[in-house]
């Protein structure tokens, strides 16, 4: 399967404050990044789809203003929550897929709390 | 609506016992189907991907599809207590590449 990382895996900051969430596909291009998140006892939600060099796709219900992505190169993308609130506070996942692949692998996530 | 349902469980079978996880789905025009396993506050990691009608084998998991009942599920055998986990069924509907619809997940307990 394909190698991805996130980083930072666990974060707490105080609301209002900002954070910046990186996905990294170590092995292979990603032309296509789906950002996700999971709340405690929910199914995985797909948040936003961005393609490398363009805007992102954001899903009904989706503050894109509040959920910045920034998908500059084919191995990296960013997902920053803007003045972050507790109801933000979730588990946030990256899913980069390569324009061949079919099978879809994801980040090993990123726990956020907002106090 | 397109929807993935999943018996949320908890599914409990006893070691060594084959478990049985179930999924259905609602729009016909379904590509590809894919099981997932979630351990408890880490990320999905895939099992299993079956895109034909039949039953697929690899190790100790099968994937059986039926596209005319619109119904796949998951066979655990010799059911570790390592598997306990959540399973979560996904579904792509052939929309934009590796968008996925999942399931809420069934929560699998094999009691040693």
């Amino acid at each position: 399967g394909a190698v991805v990382s996130q980083h930072p895996s666990r974060v707490i900051c105080k609301s209002g404050t900002s954070v910046k969430i990186e996905c990294r596909s170590l092995d292979f291009q990603a032309t296509t990044m789906f950002w996700y998140r999971q709340f405690p006892k929910q199914s995985l939600m797909l948040m936003a789809t961005s393609n490398e060099g363009s805007k992102a796709t954001y899903e009904q219900g989706v503050e894109k203003d509040k959920f910045l992505i920034n998908h500059a190169s084919l191995t990296l993308s960013t997902l920053t929550v803007t003045s972050a609130h507790p109801e933000d506070s979730s588990f946030y996942i990256c899913s980069p897929v390569h324009n061949h692949q079919e099978t879809q692998y994801f980040g090993p996530g990123t726990r956020l709390l907002v106090l | 609506q397109k929807e993935v349902e999943q018996n949320s469980g908890p599914l409990s079978v006893p070691e060594g016992a084959i478990a049985s996880l179930n999924c259905t789905y609602s729009d016909r025009g379904s590509q590809s189907f894919f099981w997932y396993r979630q351990y408890s506050g880490k990320s999905p990691e895939l099992i299993m991907s079956i895109y034909s009608n039949g039953d697929k084998e690899d190790g100790r998991f099968t994937a059986q599809l039926n596209k005319a009942s619109q119904y796949v599920s998951l066979l655990i055998r010799d059911s570790q207590p390592s598997d306990s986990a959540t399973y979560l069924c996904a579904v792509n509907y052939g929309g934009s590449q590796g968008n996925l619809i999942f399931g809420k997940g069934t929560k699998l307990s094999v009691k040693p």
